[in-house]
């Protein structure tokens, strides 16, 4: 099992670049999320999909797209790439609702953009 | 809206202490709190996962309690060592809908020798 996994690990853009971050899970699980996190602003969720072919807002979805073609995928884009982008995304993931299930997290993408 | 703070936001101790690190919420009416740690420039790990129904979770040094009345969970550290450094972050989703927890800003531990 190797969990959660992202791609790339870093990555450098320029402003007005497009991106795909790419994450993926073989655990079956049903939910995926995508987070920010950044200095003295904790986590914060972007996108989450609830199942295979579903996606909905979170907290800070601007300028961020998402789909989940595929259950084990879960896909972030960036159109248009912004300085306020510079971030390191997190990419998680959990098996259904209920109280007994732990969410997992993948590794983590560092974005600079300049 | 659930909201979660986690007091203090750092903590410096000598090797050996007993740490207790608090995280408080907004919205009793919740699934589960999970604990996580975060090392830096890494993702988080689940450490401890306490259902609605149960007061207390234990691993190994760490035990976690839950009062869901006084919306409040506390993390204890026994007999800390300096590979305990690391954020300890905590999440809490409301119940109902979908699973969607909100993230404390988490405590910044550091242990010396």
């Amino acid at each position: 099992n190797a969990g959660v996994t992202q791609t790339p690990k870093f990555r450098v853009l320029k402003t007005g670049q497009s991106m795909t971050l790419l994450c993926a899970q073989d655990m079956n699980h049903e939910y995926m999320y995508w987070y920010r996190q950044d200095p003295g602003m904790g986590l914060r969720l972007i996108h989450y999909s609830v199942g295979e072919g579903t996606t909905a807002k979170g907290e800070v979805p601007d300028g961020y797209n998402v789909s989940r073609l595929k259950k084990q995928n879960f896909l972030l884009g960036l159109e248009s790439a912004a300085p306020s982008q510079t971030s390191v995304y997190f990419c998680a993931s959990r098996p259904l609702a209920g109280a007994n299930y732990e969410q997992y997290f993948g590794p983590g993408t560092r974005l600079t953009v300049t | 809206k659930q909201e979660v703070t986690q007091i203090p936001a750092a903590l410096s101790v000598p090797e050996g202490e007993n740490l207790v690190l608090n995280c408080s919420f907004t919205d009793s009416a919740i699934y589960n709190l999970q604990w996580f740690r975060q090392d830096p420039g890494k993702g988080l790990t689940s450490l401890l996962l306490i259902q609605s129904s149960q007061r207390e979770q234990t691993s190994g040094r760490l035990n976690a309690s839950l009062d869901k009345s006084s919306g409040r969970s506390t993390l204890y550290i026994a007999a800390s060592q300096p590979g305990d450094s690391a954020t300890y972050l905590c999440a809490v989703p409301s119940s109902g809908g979908s699973y969607i927890p909100t993230f404390g800003r988490g405590t910044s531990l550091i242990v010396h020798p």
